[in-house]
């Protein structure tokens, strides 16, 4: 079983619609739980990082993180053209430590 | 801007030969990661270094290797190329304050094996 779980998808929606993207994870000393976008041809750039359960938002980006059922999700509100990526879920047992990522789910928003 | 830069961006090697990858962090950036990326998958890590001395590896043989210097640039040492060692190789890199949620990362160098 892997680490980390993630629906590769691909996943593709309208403009506008509330796109969730979600993995699992079998390690319950995860700590940190971190969300990162990939563009093509470029390294994964962080969006949202979440320490231990709860929710975060910021503009149009919600994460949430259920430690009793090992499960993350990552919201996108308004989705736009722009938000086509990859997106990866990475989680980490320390604050310093290595980082597992999840499959990636390829996203695209059509206009 | 990322302030990561990896060298060189694209390069073929031939199975059996040896490859040296390159990054150069931002000023501060005293803790580096590499990570391996295969077609279609998430990022595997390597190895990590801080301070110029190797704090935790992933599940990678030994020809794998690395390097840190003082002036924050680093490299990944691949010998005896396989096939299966074709992916996009990216160096993470953060400030000592910043932790896992600090990474930067550079936007990779696509290896070739053939």
């Amino acid at each position: 079983q892997k680490e980390v779980e993630q629906d590769p998808g691909p996943l593709s929606v309208p403009e506008g619609a509330i796109v969730s993207l979600n993995c699992t994870y079998s390690n319950s000393a995860f700590q940190y739980f971190m969300w990162y976008r990939q563009y093509s041809r470029k390294g994964p750039e962080l969006l949202m990082y979440t320490y231990s359960s709860g929710n975060k938002e910021d503009g149009r980006f919600t994460a949430q993180v259920d430690k009793s059922s090992k499960y993350i999700s990552l919201f996108i509100r308004d989705s736009q053209p722009s938000d086509s990526a990859t997106y990866l879920c990475a989680i980490s047992g320390t604050s310093y430590g290595k980082l597992t990522f999840g499959q990636g789910t390829i996203l695209t928003v059509h206009p | 801007e990322t302030g990561v830069t990896q060298s060189p961006t694209h390069l073929i090697k031939t199975r059996g030969q040896q490859v040296t990858l390159r990054c150069s962090s931002q000023s501060g950036h005293n803790t580096v990661s590499w990570y391996q990326q295969a077609l279609g998958q998430g990022p595997q890590f390597i190895f990590q270094y801080y301070r110029e001395e190797e704090n935790g590896r992933g599940n990678f043989p030994p020809r794998f290797s690395g390097l840190q210097f003082p002036n924050y640039s680093s490299e990944l040492n691949v010998n005896a190329l396989e096939l299966d060692d074709s992916a996009l190789y990216l160096c993470a890199s953060s400030l000592p304050d910043r932790g896992s949620y600090g990474y930067t990362f550079g936007s990779g160098t696509r290896l070739t094996v053939v």
